[in-house]
């Protein structure tokens, strides 16, 4: 099946830092790409739609300038945390859409972000 | 935009016993996919239902698809330790986007 990669898994942090985390699809190209947000025992919110080469479409109450999306290739998508807080600590999933309108979305293994 | 309730929040059961977790929504769904996320894990894509009245079987697992295609249920018989996790519905949003929107989700714990 499709694989999309998600690195690092985890990360510690020190307030006013900023961390990248990168979504790779593996075995497929993806157009898209889509970057959640979990908190603990919480669903998932979508937190911007990463279409490449364009602006990625962030969802309503996401800082774009917060949360800083790249989409530079076909098969990779980054989304930066930047001056990160004690609050942005959270599972941070991205996911890709392989294939036609409607098909499912394959999700990367999460980062677990903790910002000190 | 478009949204999904999914109850119950949490479910435990005794191995063996059946587990059944619905999606309900105010309007029509194009349609609606299912998705399990083990603890500690990342959600995987059950299964996907399209048209109204739709059901269809995964060895335990059964999806449902109302005749409105307002609701869903995903059902599961005689339940094992390997089925513990959070089970979420997602619908996409209205527009013609690919956005996918994910119910709460239904935490299930299975007593062994």
């Amino acid at each position: 099946g499709a694989v999309v990669s998600q690195h690092p898994s985890w990360v510690i942090c020190k307030s006013g830092t900023s961390v990248k985390i990168e979504c790779r699809s593996l075995d497929f190209q993806a157009t898209t790409m889509f970057w959640y947000r979990q908190f603990p025992k919480q669903s998932l919110m979508l937190m911007a739609t990463s279409n490449e080469g364009s602006k990625a479409t962030y969802e309503q109450g996401v800082e774009k300038d917060k949360f800083l999306i790249n989409h530079a290739s076909l098969t990779l998508s980054t989304l930066t945390v930047t001056s990160a807080h004690p609050e942005d600590s959270s599972f941070y999933i991205c996911s890709a859409l392989r294939g036609l309108s409607g098909s499912p979305l394959h999700f990367g293994n999460g980062t677990r972000l903790t910002v000190t | 935009g478009q949204q999904v309730m999914q109850i119950p929040q949490y479910q435990h059961v005794q191995e063996g016993e059946d587990f059944t977790t619905y999606c309900n929504s105010s309007t029509t769904l194009s349609n609606i996919q299912w998705y399990k996320q083990r603890p500690g894990g990342h959600p995987v894509f059950l299964i996907q239902l399209v048209k109204s009245g739709e059901v269809k079987k995964q060895k335990r697992l059964t999806f449902q698809f109302g005749e409105a295609k307002k609701n869903s249920s995903l059902h599961i018989t005689a339940t094992q330790t390997t089925d513990v996790g959070t089970y979420f519905c997602a619908v996409k949003t209205q527009g013609g986007s690919e956005k996918l929107v994910f119910g709460k989700g239904t935490k299930l714990t299975v007593n062994p």
